[in-house]
């Protein structure tokens, strides 16, 4: 079975554009979880897709944004992108939400410059 | 707000001797506890995981202890290789209602061949 895949692995923005990242999660997984990796903030949580809906959210500014589509796969958009915003974006997907066992992918490292 | 303190942040031994992470967590909904070992340049790997309603778990040389009572549980690895060296993060999630992880900031772990 093929694990989480991410695209693209690796970016490079100015500050102001925008990005948006994509995830496939594993066959059979309908729930998608977003997470920001930096070394000073360890992983934070951004929010959590599953069936097209976004169950929870974390404590990032409205310019995060994300959505799921009907086969699962999972976009987030960062708009106005700002230099703090550089970080590894790793999506997690599980069977289900609630306590499910979560599955990481390669995630996509973000550099703004 | 909810947190998940981990200790130590680095840890060195040398191969074949025992290493041990601790996590506690402020959390009383907390009831799913796995841990993710994440080499350079990869996705967080789940390597065991246990549940409430179990206090030990053990897996070839990793074993997970968890006191509800007390708010803390740990990750145990015996016989240390060199390819265990990496960063090990620790998480706690309640399993009903909006739930989501909350992850330890990480444990670097080095084994000396």
């Amino acid at each position: 079975k093929a694990g989480v895949t991410q695209t693209p692995r690796y970016l490079i923005k100015t500050r102001g554009q925008q990005v948006t990242l994509s995830c496939s999660p594993i066959s059979g997984h309908r729930s998608v979880s977003w997470y920001q990796q930096t070394p000073g903030q360890g992983l934070q949580f951004l929010f959590e897709y599953f069936s097209e809906t976004q169950r929870n959210k974390g404590n990032f500014p409205g310019r995060f944004s994300g959505r799921q589509f009907s086969n699962s796969r999972s976009e987030m958009n960062v708009s106005t992108l700002e230099l703090g915003d550089s970080a590894l974006y790793l999506c997690a997907s599980s069977k289900s939400s609630g306590g499910a066992t979560q599955y990481f992918g390669p995630g996509t490292r973000l550099l703004v410059l | 707000g909810e947190n998940v303190e981990q200790h130590p942040s680095t840890l060195s031994v040398q191969e074949g001797d025992s290493a041990v992470i601790k996590c506690t967590y402020s959390d009383s909904a907390s009831n799913y506890f796995p841990w993710y070992k994440q080499e350079l340049g990869k996705g967080p790997q789940l390597i065991i995981d246990i549940r409430s309603n179990v206090g030990e778990k053990k897996d070839q040389r990793i074993a997970v202890t968890l006191n509800k009572t007390a708010k803390h549980f740990s990750l145990h690895i015996t016989e240390t290789q060199p390819e265990d060296s990496a960063v090990y993060f620790c998480a706690a999630s309640p399993t009903s209602g909006t739930y989501k992880y909350i992850f330890g900031t990480g444990t670097r772990l080095k084994v000396l061949a």
